[in-house]
């Protein structure tokens, strides 16, 4: 079935990298966009940015742009977010979901299971 | 503060209905039609329930309806049921700001 598999939970520490891999499997990989978003603990979500599998092509929240990086290994149809330089507002479960069309981007129909990150000081 | 306001809590009876409110800007609810409703569970992951306003992805009720007004877009759910008892996200895509996507604060609804 069409799935997104995300790699395990992370303990960081304040100013340390993060590194998420998105699995995707069930459907054609590089036919629909993936997003990347987040929620603090108790908080609403947060979108991230995307990455267009098939050209490589990404746009990030402006407010993160220099420390997040999106990129795709097609071979192994999996998606990757980096994130540089965390700090406890960093701290959330990292989602990656897929855009529901190639024409309707900005709706989100599969989830990732989501990925807990920890930041300690 | 989320960029979309919806109200904290919304709550009623079996069977009954109840609206949500999802409200914007011309930069974004009113601008394009490009809202989505998600559903979440505690320690789940969202579950898309409309998107483009009014389209229902498959396999999702119709008692969960959308529609638009001005910058206000709404999500309905008839017939209400306890399993509908979850936080109700709205999102939609933006023109403005540092984001391409934009999320309200939720909304939990209770099932009396």
């Amino acid at each position: 079935q069409v799935q997104l598999v995300q790699s395990g939970a992370e303990v960081k520490k304040a100013g340390a990298s993060l590194k998420v891999s998105c699995k995707a499997s069930g459907y054609t990989f590089t036919d629909l966009y993936i997003h990347w978003l987040r929620q603090a603990p108790g908080q609403g979500l947060e979108w991230l940015g995307w990455i267009n599998p098939n050209s490589g092509a990404t746009i990030s929240a402006r407010n993160l742009q220099g420390r997040v990086t999106m990129t795709r290994d097609t071979s192994i149809t999996t998606a990757y977010m980096d994130l540089k330089s965390l700090t406890s507002d960093d701290a959330a479960m990292y989602y990656c979901a897929r855009a529901i069309g190639v024409f309707k981007k900005w709706s989100f129909d599969i989830w990732g299971q989501g990925t807990l990150v920890t930041v300690s000081s | 503060q989320s960029a979309l306001t919806q109200p904290a809590s919304v709550s009623g009876s079996p069977g009954q209905s109840i609206t949500i409110s999802c409200t914007g800007t011309s930069s974004d609810v009113g601008g394009y039609n490009y809202v989505s409703w998600y559903q979440q569970y505690p320690g789940k992951a969202p579950k898309l329930m409309l998107y483009d306003v009014t389209d229902r992805p498959s396999g999702v009720s119709d008692r969960f309806s959308g529609s638009k007004s001005g910058n206000t877009a709404s999500l309905t759910i008839s017939g209400l049921q306890a399993e509908d008892e979850a936080v109700y996200y709205c999102s939609s895509y933006t023109s403005s700001g540092p984001l391409d996507v934009v999320f309200g604060g939720g909304t939990k609804v209770t099932v009396l």
